[in-house]
């Protein structure tokens, strides 16, 4: 079954730090992933994606990732957090086996960046 | 581009009564999808459409939960009676149908069933 975790349900971290969101994955085969952020009484937008090629992916806002095979994993990072960045954080995995349009979602990591 | 539109926003109802809510997803968009977001938690697929198919309905609620896709555009999302757990966001989204687009939602309707 494809299957994302997020070990961690809260972040928090200083402002101009790095930050880094965990994500690992479940899946047969080599996996679509892609990083969601919510922000209050919104619904989710995309940040970035990886299909193929090479392992640091570069998205919206800053955001990055890094595709791990050997460890399953894509965590998001960021260089230097901003106030404006805390939200909730999804990770998504894209069905390989039986429905190639269906997408299963992590539990979410809520991150708080603090002035 | 306009996005994927939802109405309402808010909606506080009594369990045992009905509610819908409607979607008009990204025009062009093949796949639909609705999703069942509970406070802390991630979103689950309730219904997914291709065109005005469906694709996997496995996780809706059928003897409560019903929903349509009229002529592959807007859709509707019913709940009928409601219960107290049904308190949750509703949220719609949209694909244009490749295998590696991401998902365009909307920005949910926040259920509260009393």
């Amino acid at each position: 079954a494809q299957s994302v975790a997020q070990p961690e349900d809260q972040v928090n971290v200083a402002e101009g730090n790095p930050l880094t969101v965990k994500c690992t994955y479940s899946v047969s085969g080599n996996p679509y992933l892609f990083w969601y952020v919510q922000y209050p009484n919104r619904g989710l937008q995309f940040l970035l994606k990886y299909i193929t090629g090479d392992n640091l992916v570069k998205g919206s806002y800053g955001f990055e990732a890094e595709f791990n095979k050997s460890q399953t994993s894509f965590h998001l990072k960021k260089p230097s957090a901003l106030v404006s960045d805390s939200a909730l954080y999804f990770c998504a995995v894209r069905d390989k086996e039986y429905n190639f349009n269906k997408f299963y979602f992590g539990s979410g990591t809520k991150l708080n960046v603090k002035p | 581009e306009a996005g994927v539109a939802q109405s309402p926003r808010y909606k506080i109802i009594e369990k045992r009564q009905s509610v819908a809510f409607w979607c008009n997803p990204i025009s062009g968009h093949a796949t639909l999808y609705w999703y069942q977001q509970i406070l802390g938690q991630g979103p689950k697929l309730l219904i997914q459409f291709q065109n005005n198919g469906v694709v996997d309905d496995s996780q809706l609620p059928k003897d409560r939960f019903s929903a349509e896709r009229l002529k592959g555009v807007d859709s509707t999302l019913k709940i009928q009676p409601a219960k107290l757990e049904d308190s949750a966001v509703y949220l719609c989204a949209s694909r244009p149908g490749t295998s590696v687009d991401e998902q365009y939602f909307g920005p949910g309707t926040r259920l509260t069933v009393t």
